[in-house]
């Protein structure tokens, strides 16, 4: 089975400040995982993924992840903040080879000017 | 392309009362997928679809029944609502099952059931 644990429920964080969104996984498997945000009364959008090969991924709009085997954790960390960041953001899990989703509890993140 | 659609986008339904809600993608996926999504509980899965024709329970499939009976929609039926069935409801939509695929979501049904 797996679980994603999202400790932060809420992040509030000044404008142009950097920022870490934690999340740790359980699985007894392996698994690709996932961010997706998503904004005010809109649906989720993919921000990243890991799936192989290096374990820092990126996104278009200056968001990056890190995949640690170790500590079994996927943190998204920006060094600068915009206020258009202010969304939920969702880790995820999927085992390889498998199309279910399992979702952590979100975190809001709330960018202050 | 307008993606995933979803159809309504607020409900109020009444103990007992039922109802359908539509999901419709035009970027000619395969799987769809129907989720909830409940304060501090993320979105757990509910049913999904392999491709037209076949249905397959997630997490939480209790109350709930699907249907896919053309490969671009994918319906949620609810036979009898109950107030625990309140939440936000969102349809998604992914080119393949495999584990990488990006999953396309809609804009979310609000049903509320008193």
């Amino acid at each position: 089975a797996q679980s994603v644990t999202q400790l932060d429920s809420q992040v509030p964080v000044f404008e142009e400040a950097p920022v870490e969104l934690r999340c740790n996984y359980s699985s007894s498997v392996s698994v690709y995982l996932f961010w997706y945000v998503q904004y005010p009364n809109q649906g989720l959008q993919l921000l990243l993924k890991y799936l192989s090969g290096s374990t820092l991924v990126e996104s278009i709009n200056g968001f990056e992840a890190e995949f640690n085997k170790s500590q079994t954790s996927f943190h998204l960390r920006k060094p600068s903040v915009h206020i258009s960041d202010t969304a939920e953001y969702f880790c995820a899990v999927t085992p390889t080879g498998a199309n279910n989703l399992f979702f952590g509890t979100g975190t809001r993140l709330t960018v202050i000017p | 392309n307008a993606g995933v659609t979803q159809t309504p986008k607020f409900r109020v339904l009444k103990t007992g009362q039922s109802m359908t809600l539509l999901c419709a993608q035009d970027m000619n996926h395969e799987y769809m997928y129907w989720y909830r999504q409940d304060p501090g509980m993320g979105l757990r899965l509910i049913h999904y679809s392999v491709g037209e024709g076949t249905t397959a329970k997630g997490e939480v499939p209790d109350g709930y029944n699907v249907s896919r009976l053309k490969k671009q929609n994918f319906l949620l039926g609810l036979e009898s609502a109950a107030p625990s069935q309140t939440s936000v409801y969102f349809c998604a939509s992914s080119s393949h099952g495999q584990g990488g695929d990006e999953q396309f979501f809609g804009p979310g049904t609000r049903l509320t059931v008193l």
